[in-house]
């Protein structure tokens, strides 16, 4: 059963870069799927940051898109997440998913999640 | 503001057969594109509830059920339970943003 950790920095200044990886265990990513990222900023709802396929083909939250990367590295098994200039609006928790299927959705599979705050 | 619909809020007593709507348009639900739900605790990551408009996982109880019409979705709970006190969430592509949004979210309250 794949497992996936997400980790990274709980702390990142305003106009700063947020970088964080998601370990994943279980499931060698070259074999296949997509994997998402989501994020909740306290006392709001899900959104849905991006995916990318283990090739590299990304979709992006067109809201996000400007400041967004998404990447993955076969050979450390882990995909990873890094947003620049960021916010306070960039505080959530943020989870790294896979879908059920080799397509972009649904999420079945989740992280535990980690909590960045954007914060001078 | 997601392009996804969603009431901010329902409640039913325990027992109750309530449900939570998921509006979208032509560019997503309505072009036929699959709606899946979630379930989301506190302290938790979300799960996967109802995936393709109407299938269950494993697992998941024949309490939840899913359904679409037109460019709506729809989650129903049946024998409302206090333990489904939940945000529940739906999800859907959206062929114009290229884009996987989630709908803003729903608060089930078990009274």
């Amino acid at each position: 059963q794949v497992q996936l950790q997400e980790s990274g920095p709980g702390l990142v200044k305003p106009s700063e870069t947020l970088s964080l990886t998601c370990a994943v265990s279980g499931y060698s990513i070259s074999s296949g799927y997509f994997w998402g990222w989501v994020r909740q900023p306290p006392g709001k709802g899900l959104e849905w940051i991006g995916s990318i396929f283990h090739s590299g083909t990304t979709y992006y939250n067109p809201s996000l898109k400007s400041r967004l990367t998404l990447s993955v590295d076969t050979s450390k098994n882990q995909v990873s997440l890094k947003l620049n200039s960021v916010t306070a609006a960039d505080t959530a928790v943020y989870y790294c998913a896979r879908p059920r299927s080799a397509y972009l959705l649904p999420f079945d599979s989740w992280g535990q999640g980690t909590l960045v705050t954007v914060s001078s | 503001q997601s392009v996804l619909t969603q009431p901010p809020s329902v409640s039913g007593a325990p027992g109750q057969r309530i449900t939570i709507s998921c509006t979208g348009s032509s560019s997503n639900i309505g072009a036929g594109y699959d709606v899946h739900w979630y379930q989301h605790l506190p302290g938790t990551p979300p799960k996967l509830l109802i995936y393709d408009n109407s299938n269950r996982p494993s697992g998941v109880p024949d309490r939840f059920s899913g359904s679409k019409s037109g460019a709506s979705a729809f989650l129903a709970i049946t024998g409302l339970q206090a333990e489904d006190e939940a945000d529940y969430y739906c999800q859907s592509y959206d062929r114009t943003l290229s884009a996987s949004p989630f709908g803003g979210g729903t608060k089930l309250t078990v009274l």
